[in-house]
C-alpha cells in the first residue's frame, strides 16, 4: 500500500538554526499538508499546497515558515531560524482528491524536531 | 466549521465491541463525517466517512444518527492496536483542505 514518508525520524537543533524537514507524498496525489503536534496537545494545521502554491496556512504558519516541492516527488517544509516553541512532532500528508468534503487524507509518520 | 464534542478517554476489554460516540448538533446537511485515529508514536490514520447512511468498512463501522446531531464508531472486536486517540472531524461536502482536529477521545483497551 502506497504511504507517505517523511526523513528524518527525529533533528535535533540549536536554536537560530534553520532546518529542512523532507517528505515525499503518495504519488499520484495533488494536494499536500504539513500539521504539528505538540507533546501532549492537538494536532494542528500548518500549511497546505496544491498546484505549486500555498493554499491555506494557519496563524502559526508565519515568515519563519516555507514550503516548497522542489522536484516531481519531494515536499519540505523549512523552519528559517528555529525557536524553543517549535519543537513538536511535524506531519505531512497528502491527497488525491483536493476541495473535496470525501478526501482522505494519509500522513506520514511524522518527524520529531528538538529545538535546544 | 461546525464544532464536535467527544468524550475525553473510554475504556474498553479486548475482544469486545467499542462504540465511540460523537456529538454534532449544528451539523449542516452538507458535512460530511469523518473519523481518524493516531495511535501512540504514530501520524494521524483515517477510519472512516460519511454522510447520511451507516457504512462499513474493514476497519470499523460508522453509525450515524437519523437527525446526523451525532454519531457512532463502532469497532466491532476491540484489540490491543486499536489503543489510540479517536478524532471525529465534519468536512463541508465541496471543501477539502485541513483537517481540523479536536482533543478527541482516547481508548484504552485492556487485555
Amino acid at each position: 500500500e502506497p504511504e507517505v514518508t517523511q526523513t528524518p525520524s527525529h533533528q535535533v537543533t540549536q536554536m537560530g538554526q534553520e532546518v529542512i524537514l523532507r517528505c515525499v507524498p503518495i504519488s499520484n496525489h495533488l494536494y499536500f499538508y504539513w500539521y504539528r503536534q505538540i507533546l501532549g496537545q492537538k494536532v494542528e494545521f500548518l500549511v497546505s499546497f496544491y498546484n505549486n502554491e500555498i493554499s491555506e496556512k494557519s496563524e502559526i504558519f508565519d515568515d519563519q515558515f516555507s514550503v516548497e516541492r522542489p522536484d516531481g516527488s519531494n515536499f519540505t517544509l523549512k523552519i528559517r531560524s528555529t525557536k524553543l516553541e517549535d519543537s513538536a512532532m511535524y506531519f505531512c500528508a497528502s491527497s488525491a482528491f483536493p476541495g473535496q468534503g470525501t478526501d482522505t487524507q494519509y500522513f506520514g509518520p511524522g518527524t520529531r524536531l528538538t529545538v535546544l | 466549521d461546525a464544532k464536535t464534542t467527544q468524550p475525553n478517554s473510554m475504556e474498553s476489554n479486548e475482544e469486545e465491541p467499542v462504540h465511540l460516540p460523537c456529538n454534532h448538533s449544528t451539523i449542516s446537511g452538507t458535512d460530511y463525517i469523518h473519523w481518524y485515529r493516531q495511535l501512540p508514536s504514530q501520524g494521524p490514520e483515517y477510519v472512516i466517512h460519511g454522510l447520511t447512511s451507516n457504512v462499513n468498512n474493514r476497519m470499523a463501522s460508522l453509525a450515524i444518527a437519523e437527525d446526523r446531531k451525532s454519531s457512532t464508531l463502532i469497532l466491532h472486536r476491540a484489540t490491543l492496536r486499536d489503543a489510540a486517540v479517536y478524532y471525529c472531524i465534519l468536512r463541508f461536502y465541496n471543501q477539502g483542505g485541513k483537517l481540523i482536529f479536536g482533543q478527541g477521545t482516547e481508548l484504552s483497551v485492556k487485555p
